[in-house]
């Protein structure tokens, strides 16, 4: 078990409704990034936060946000949601802040939070 | 920018048949490649990486820069090698890493 964890693990919603996906990283862990990975996308980097700070940003939308509280746990937030948004989003965490030399690049995955927008 | 491609969405082979899974990568500066394996019910870990020079559960990968190329392949596949894999790389930058994946594969190795 990686120790990552990623809370709902299935999600049932509306357009135009708004949503919370939760991560907790593994202990220790300070860098959190999410992923959405759909049928024709693959996975998409999202958004990586190092200590409570944003540090990268990929392709994720104006209505998405992100953060990472003091206890290092991540929200992301999904709002005004659209049919295209159903999609697998995953939550990884990793020991270091991915810019120093010797950054090992192990990431570790969550299961997961499958999100369905009718 | 930064590009991962994995030409194969599915590769089929029987057991002890090599196995050979593709991967170009579009980077500007000095890459780090890394493979993921994904197995049925499990969640997405990492299989090796470049700089270790390293065989996993007999997978060899090796970076070769001027065909831009991160190659996975096992001599012999076992049915437990079935499962999803996935390129990626790391570019980093000053503001932070982005570990960007290809499309995957899927491998299925036949008894």
């Amino acid at each position: 078990d990686s120790g990552v964890t990623q809370t709902p693990k299935h999600l049932i919603t509306a357009t135009g409704q708004r949503v919370t996906l939760r991560c907790s990283p593994r202990s220790g862990d300070l860098s959190v990034y999410w992923y959405q990975q759909s049928l024709d996308q693959g996975l998409q980097f999202l958004i990586h936060y190092y200590n409570g700070e944003e540090r990268a940003k990929g392709n994720i939308l104006e209505r998405f946000s992100a953060q990472q509280f003091p206890d290092l746990h991540s929200e992301l937030n999904l709002s005004s949601l659209e049919l295209g948004d159903s999609a697998l989003y995953f939550c990884a965490s990793s020991v270091d802040s991915g810019v120093l030399i010797g950054n090992t690049g192990e990431l570790f995955f969550g299961e997961g939070s499958r999100l369905t927008v009718l | 920018a930064q590009r991962v491609t994995q030409p194969e969405k599915l590769l089929s082979v029987f057991k002890g048949a090599p196995v050979e899974l593709k991967c170009n990568y579009s980077y500007s500066g000095s890459p780090e490649l890394f493979w993921y394996v994904q197995y049925s019910r499990q969640r997405l870990q990492l299989l090796l990486r470049h700089i270790s020079r390293e065989s996993i559960k007999g997978f060899t990968a090796d970076l070769n820069k001027g065909e831009t190329s991160f190659h996975l392949k096992k001599p012999f596949a076992q049915e437990e090698d079935s499962a999803m894999y996935y390129c990626a790389l790391s570019g980093r930058g000053a503001a932070g890493n982005k570990l960007t994946f290809g499309g995957g594969t899927r491998v299925l190795v036949k008894p």
